[in-house]
């Protein structure tokens, strides 16, 4: 089945050792999007990949960064994580054609824990 | 800019019984909303959208929606709740410009047997 794949589902780092998280998608979508959700909130946006072309929010932390090698995968690196930083990260695709709005397919997310 | 209300935190109901999870948006322009749902631990769900047409929007699982444009309400409803459909929903809308999706709080809906 076609799908969005995160790995790993749960991940633990120390306080400032850098971390990477992966997303890979097998649906071809040309738009992939990162995702910041705490304890059940709504998740806020981080940033996206529109094709190659990349969009960071104005809010998204300079500590976040992103990584899209091809259409299929996709990498959020935090350089310094912090303890405010713990949370659930959730990679979504879209397939974007002009502006018909298709809807997000998300992956079930990777929990990050930081000590 | 865009916004999204969910006024409920959490929502109970009996199985059975109808349901409602409501929604309230606010964009310049006309709308396109969508309904997600979360179960514990894991990604969002796509459940059904409204980007024109009919105001009633069916979508998975039993789940509909009416667009009420005067209202800018865009409720979730279903007709007989189950204990299965016990989870967290999530409201959301990006007007006809931008290409993000901003998310209403999130609804934590309860169906008690």
């Amino acid at each position: 089945d076609a799908m969005v794949i995160q790995n790993p589902r749960y991940q633990v780092t120390q306080f400032g050792k850098p971390v990477t998280l992966s997303c890979s998608q097998t649906l071809n979508h040309n738009v992939m999007y990162w995702y910041q959700q705490k304890s059940s909130q709504a998740p806020k946006l981080l940033f996206h990949y529109y094709d190659k072309d990349f969009n960071n929010e104005a809010d998204t932390p300079d500590n976040f960064q992103s990584r899209r090698p091809n259409t299929s995968f996709c990498f959020l690196d935090i350089r310094s994580p912090g303890l405010g930083d713990a949370a659930m990260y959730l990679c979504a695709t879209s397939r974007e054609v002009g502006k018909v709005p298709y809807e997000q397919y998300f992956g079930p997310g990777t929990r990050l824990t930081v000590t | 800019a865009q916004s999204v209300a969910q006024p409920e935190d959490q929502v109970n109901v009996a199985e059975g019984n109808p349901l409602t999870v409501k929604c309230t948006y606010s964009v310049s322009g006309n709308p396109y909303l969508f309904w997600y749902v979360q179960y514990p631990n894991r990604g969002l769900q796509f459940l059904l959208k409204y980007i024109t047409g009919d105001n009633l929007v069916k979508g998975s699982y039993g789940f509909e929606a009416e667009f009420n444009k005067s209202q800018t309400s865009f409720h979730l409803k279903k007709p007989s709740a189950l204990v299965s459909d016990s989870a967290l929903y999530f409201c959301a809308v990006r007007d006809r410009t931008a290409r993000q999706l901003t998310f209403g709080s999130g609804t934590q809906l309860t169906v008690l047997p």
